[in-house]
């Protein structure tokens, strides 16, 4: 089965600028999820969505954070504008039911 | 609140040998599960093996196993035969019921000499 795509792989944009970020998880995979992980640290998740609902979204700042999954599929998460914190990798995860998550390779986003 | 800690930042062990990776976890509620990733250094998280909180028996995948001693609120994983390979950062992490979010631990780096 294909796996959690990602795009793009790297990004670099200069602060205050915009960004958005792409996720189509596995093929019936209801769960899906943002995580961002800052170099050194365990991803922190942004947001969880169960098909096209918000279970989680209580560390995502929703000043400069959005994210939506239009019809349970795919998924964007876009930041507008960018600080330089937000130097990261943006990962994204889908899982069945109670199962394991599935990551995406990751978008590497550099602020400049 | 739920809390993963891994105390080890760094660890070496010797190719072809054992190697156990610490975890300890904080939650009030019965139900759970445990989950162990790992992350070459090339970015990309891999799922190694899961434990619920009622499952009886330790879980084993390949040359990963978990020791899970629910008491101690423990979930170290132990890698057998190290290889080249293995090394990479391991996370620890665990989810309360099945639509709750999954956190995660620090991590440990783990590096295979030869």
């Amino acid at each position: 089965e294909a796996g959690v795509a990602q795009s793009p792989r790297y990004k670099i944009i200069e602060k205050r600028q915009s960004v958005a970020f792409w996720c189509n998880p596995i093929s019936g995979h209801a769960t899906l999820y943002w995580y961002q992980q800052i170099l050194g640290q365990g991803p922190k998740l942004l947001i969880q969505f169960q098909n096209n609902g918000v279970v989680d979204d209580s560390q995502l700042p929703k000043d400069r954070f959005s994210a939506e999954r239009l019809k349970g599929v795919d998924s964007t998460l876009k930041i507008q504008p960018a600080k330089l914190e937000d130097s990261a990798v943006y990962l994204c995860a889908s899982s069945l039911f109670a199962g394991p998550q599935h990551f995406g390779d990751g978008t590497r986003l550099s602020i400049l | 609140a739920q809390k993963i800690t891994q105390t080890q930042p760094g660890m070496f062990v010797q190719e072809k040998e054992a190697v156990t990776l610490d975890c300890t976890y904080d939650t009030s509620d019965q139900s759970y599960g445990l989950f162990w990733y790992k992350q070459p250094s090339s970015g990309e998280m891999i799922f190694l093996i899961y434990q619920g909180s009622y499952d009886e028996q330790n879980a084993t995948e390949g040359r990963y196993s978990l020791n899970f001693q629910k008491a101690r609120k423990s979930a170290n994983l132990v890698i057998s035969a190290s290889q080249l390979g293995d090394s990479a950062m391991y996370f620890c992490a665990m989810r309360k019921t099945s639509y709750d979010k999954v956190i995660f631990g620090p991590g440990t780096s783990l590096s295979v000499i030869p």
